[in-house]
């Protein structure tokens, strides 16, 4: 069964520091999505992509952030300038074409910022 | 007002007990309601998708949906050790856009 894959598994980083996480969709997915998880938290959406372009962002989505679709699979979150704030698993999903509304997601990157 | 609202639980019941899980909402724009399985350190799980009010069902899971009320639920039937796990609920206005998540409710079900 296709599965959204996510690089790398860890990443540990200083603050200050760029951090480019990794995130390959379910082929012929259309949505690309960027949500995180602080720990003991709830899951936070913070950016949709759809056709080459953000779709839609949170407040959480400021300028340190940015996305990619620098190929045909693979999806990019990219942290500019690392803050302790931003330590927290990182969930990449993706969802197909069409009515139907399920988000897959990976098993997503865990942040740590020293 | 929080946008989504989940009881986080614990709930603890004994396997082959029924369960069930809330969330409500507030803003009645949501029209798709999901309810996805966390296991510790994991990505969410699809477990069952609606967007109608009323009930679905996939083999022992229901999930139900009552529009009038901002109300879901998910049922578990026959629960199992392995259904341990946390248990989010997921909303959305339209298709693509973003989901809201509940905080998840941690369920353990003891052999």
């Amino acid at each position: 069964e296709p599965e959204v894959t996510q690089t790398p598994s860890h990443q540990v980083t200083q603050m200050g520091q760029e951090v480019i996480l990794r995130c390959v969709p379910i082929s012929n997915h259309l949505y690309f999505y960027w949500y995180r998880q602080i720990l003991g938290q709830k899951v936070e959406f913070l950016v949709s992509f759809y056709n080459n372009e953000i779709s839609e962002k949170s407040e959480i989505f400021d300028d340190q952030f940015s996305v990619e679709r620098p190929d045909g699979s693979n999806f990019t979150l990219k942290i500019r300038s690392t803050k302790l704030e931003d330590s927290a698993m990182y969930f990449c999903a993706s969802k197909p074409a069409g009515a139907y509304n399920e988000q897959f997601f990976g098993p997503g990157t865990r942040l740590t910022v020293l | 007002q929080k946008e989504v609202e989940q009881d986080p639980g614990p709930l603890s019941v004994p396997e082959g007990a029924i369960v069930s899980l809330n969330c409500t909402y507030s803003n009645s724009a949501f029209q798709y309601f999901m309810w996805y399985r966390q296991y510790s350190r994991k990505g969410p799980e699809l477990l069952m998708y609606t967007y109608s009010s009323g009930n679905k069902e996939d083999g022992r899971f229901t999930a139900q949906v009552d529009k009038s009320s901002k109300y879901i639920s998910l049922f578990i039937r026959d629960s199992q050790p392995s259904d341990s796990a946390t248990y989010l609920c997921a909303l959305t206005r339209n298709t693509g856009n973003q989901f809201y998540f509940g905080t998840g409710t941690s369920l353990t079900v003891i052999p």
